[in-house]
């Protein structure tokens, strides 16, 4: 049971350049988040899948798409890369499966982006 | 006016003592709160989880929830070393929406 995992854990990308940031989940949950981390910024969400199929746009969704692609898969792309979009990246999902039942959200590793 | 708010720190506490951490929030409809713990470099961690009045322990974690006072805080009792990190603070309210906190670092001297 590897939770929730992330692909790639570190990227450096020129401005312009695009790229698609992988996460999978094998713990049947129905929902899952993308966020950025910044200092001083907190975790800031970019866009959600409530369930499969479905996909809404979080607090900070400029710059980026996501797809659902089934109830495991949740991607995110950066079409064209910009120096504000140097961040730690985490998926997230959640469900009713979770220890306290609650649907928190269980957190990847994260994925170091630079983009010069 | 943030809809989560902690403070950054950091809060430095000696070893064995009790650390008090903190968070208000502002939509008085938030139904559940939990606690995340996230070391240097690391993804965030869940430690606590609260959604009635009152306390909640587990095991050196005590979570307290005021909702008329709209604050919750994460008590750790006995605190070693290893728990230096930073703590996240995370609010659930409706559509199931979730917000964080930035996080107070926590430090504990030996």
């Amino acid at each position: 049971n590897a939770g929730v995992t992330q692909t790639p854990k570190f990227q450096v990308l020129k401005t312009g350049q695009s790229m698609t940031l992988q996460c999978a989940q094998d713990m049947n949950h129905n929902s899952m988040y993308w966020y950025r981390q910044d200092p001083g910024m907190g975790l800031r969400l970019i866009y959600y899948s409530a369930s499969e199929g479905t996909t809404d746009k979080g607090e900070v969704p400029n710059g980026y798409n996501v797809s659902r692609l089934n109830k495991r898969e949740f991607s995110l792309r950066l079409e064209s890369a910009a120096p504000s979009q140097t961040s730690v990246y985490f998926c997230a999902s959640s469900g009713s499966s979770g220890r306290w039942g609650s649907y928190e959200q269980y957190f990847g590793p994260g994925t170091r982006l630079t983009v010069t | 006016q943030k809809e989560v708010e902690q403070n950054s720190g950091p809060l430095s506490v000696p070893e064995g003592a009790i650390a008090s951490l903190n968070c208000t929030y502002s939509d008085r409809g938030s139904q559940s709160f939990f606690w995340y713990r996230q070391y240097s470099g690391k993804s965030p961690e869940l430690i606590m989880f609260i959604y009635s009045n009152g306390d909640k322990e587990d095991g050196r974690f005590t979570a307290q929830l005021n909702k008329a006072s709209q604050y919750v805080s994460l008590l750790i009792r006995d605190s070693q070393p290893s728990d230096s990190a930073t703590y996240l603070c995370a609010v659930r309210g409706g559509y199931q929406k979730v917000t964080f906190g930035i996080g107070t670092k926590l430090q504990v001297i030996p």
